[in-house]
């Protein structure tokens, strides 16, 4: 079956600008969540859905970060006034239930410029 | 300190030999679980082997197999009979708490080179 997939796969932005980022989990899984991983790194935690609600979205950076489940499929993480720093792979991932082995997309390559 | 920690950031394996991944791990809560992904250079994390901190046996997946040793907090990724694909980047990753507690903590991974 198919995959996480994640659009776009690569986002050039400016400085100051805003971006969105989308993910679309497994048919099914009720779990998502969002991953920053910059060059030579591990993924950093930013936040997970259960359903359409955040359970813990304590990895946001600050309040310029925002995602949205609104049903509890499809995800959107939107970064306002973006900055150069902001930039990274951008990592979704989805399992089944909680407890579960968390299964990922491809990620999205954001570039601020 | 770091939660999670890989001290080599780069190996170089023959084809067809066993390899060692290091990691270890600190945490308080007696309720955890440990995982393994590895990431090719298109970027996908793939998963492959989970570890609980309840479990009494050290978990195996085919090729892979993890070292859990709860005392010296170490989890270890050993892939025998190495292969040319498996050359990627490996990451350790620890989940805190309970059920609920989704959270991955990743490591800063250990690049392996598979060598014809």
């Amino acid at each position: 079956g198919a995959g996480v997939s994640q659009t776009p796969s690569n986002k050039v932005t400016e400085k100051g600008k805003y971006v969105e980022l989308r993910c679309d989990p497994i048919s099914g899984h009720t779990a998502l969540y969002w991953y920053r991983q910059s060059l030579g790194q591990g993924p950093e935690f930013l936040i997970y859905f259960q359903g359409t609600g955040a359970a813990d979205d304590s990895g946001l950076p600050n309040d310029r970060f925002f995602a949205v489940r609104p049903e509890g499929s499809v995800s959107t993480l939107k970064i306002q006034r973006t900055e150069r720093g902001d930039s990274a792979v951008y990592l979704c991932a989805s399992s089944p239930y909680l407890g579960n082995e968390q299964f990922f997309g491809p990620g999205t390559r954001l570039t601020v410029l | 300190a770091q939660k999670i920690t890989q001290t080599q950031p780069g190996m170089f394996v023959q084809e067809k030999e066993a390899v060692t991944l290091d990691c270890t791990y600190d945490t308080s809560d007696p309720s955890y679980g440990l995982f393994w992904y590895k990431q090719p250079s298109s970027g996908e994390m793939i998963f492959l082997i989970y570890q609980g901190s309840y479990d009494q046996q050290n978990a195996t997946e085919g090729r892979y197999s993890l070292n859990f040793q709860k005392a010296r907090k170490s989890a270890n990724l050993v892939i025998s009979a190495s292969q040319l694909g498996d050359s990627a980047m490996y990451f350790c990753a620890m989940r805190e708490g309970g059920f609920g507690n989704e959270k991955l903590t990743f490591g800063t991974g250990t690049r392996l080179t598979i060598i014809p």
